[in-house]
């Protein structure tokens, strides 16, 4: 089976502009969260969505959006990046959604603000 | 909000000794404690978890133990081997149902050989 997919890896960007982050769970899994890994704040939470919906939110600004799709694919959109937006993003699905399944991550998004 | 610390923040043990890694979190609705091993440049993948009706759970070299009471759970390596060198990051969720980990800052675990 393959894993969480995410696309694309690297990505440079200017401040100002905006980008949107992809991610393909794994067959079957119906719950993504994305995550934000940063060398001085670790892992935080940014979202989760199941069947579609968003069930959580982290403490983030409003510059941080995401959707999910039927397919359960999801998408994360970042606006007016600025420097500090600069992290890896991870997208993790899992099988149940119920709180107590194993969290499968993906390799990740780089971004880079300059 | 949830929080979880973790300690220590690195960790150097020599080849064939026992590493112990300690986590505190703050909220008594989480009842989900995965632990995740991210090597550099790699995935955090899941290595153990345990939920909140299990006091030990053991996995070959892996062991991780849970104090509701004392909102305390650590992860137990032993017979440790250059390869288990990595960050290990523990976090704890399951409130309400989400799937909302809140992740401790992480321990860089360093085997010598």
């Amino acid at each position: 089976k393959a894993g969480v997919t995410q696309t694309p890896r690297y990505l440079i960007k200017t401040r100002g502009q905006q980008v949107t982050l992809s991610c393909s769970p794994i067959s079957g899994h119906r719950s993504v969260s994305w995550y934000q890994q940063t060398p001085g704040q670790g892992l935080q939470f940014l979202f989760e969505y199941f069947s579609e919906t968003q069930r959580n939110k982290g403490n983030f600004p409003g510059r941080f959006s995401g959707r999910q799709f039927s397919n359960s694919r999801s998408e994360m959109n970042v606006s007016t990046l600025e420097l500090g937006d600069s992290a890896l993003y991870l997208c993790a699905s899992s099988l149940a959604g119920s709180g107590d399944s194993p969290l499968h991550f993906g390799n990740g998004t780089r971004l880079t603000v300059t | 909000g949830e929080n979880v610390e973790q300690h220590p923040s690195t960790l150097s043990v020599q080849e064939g000794d026992s590493a112990v890694i300690k986590c505190t979190y703050s909220d008594s609705a989480s009842n989900y404690f995965p632990w995740y091993k991210q090597e550099l440049g790699k995935r955090p993948q899941l290595i153990i978890d345990i939920r909140s009706n299990v006091g030990e759970k053991k996995d070959q070299r892996i062991a991780v133990t849970l104090n509701k009471t004392a909102k305390h759970f650590s992860l137990h390596i032993t017979e440790t081997q250059p390869e288990d060198s990595a960050v290990y990051f523990c976090a704890a969720g399951g409130q309400g149902g989400s799937e909302k980990l809140v992740f401790g800052k992480g321990t860089k675990l360093t085997v010598n050989p």
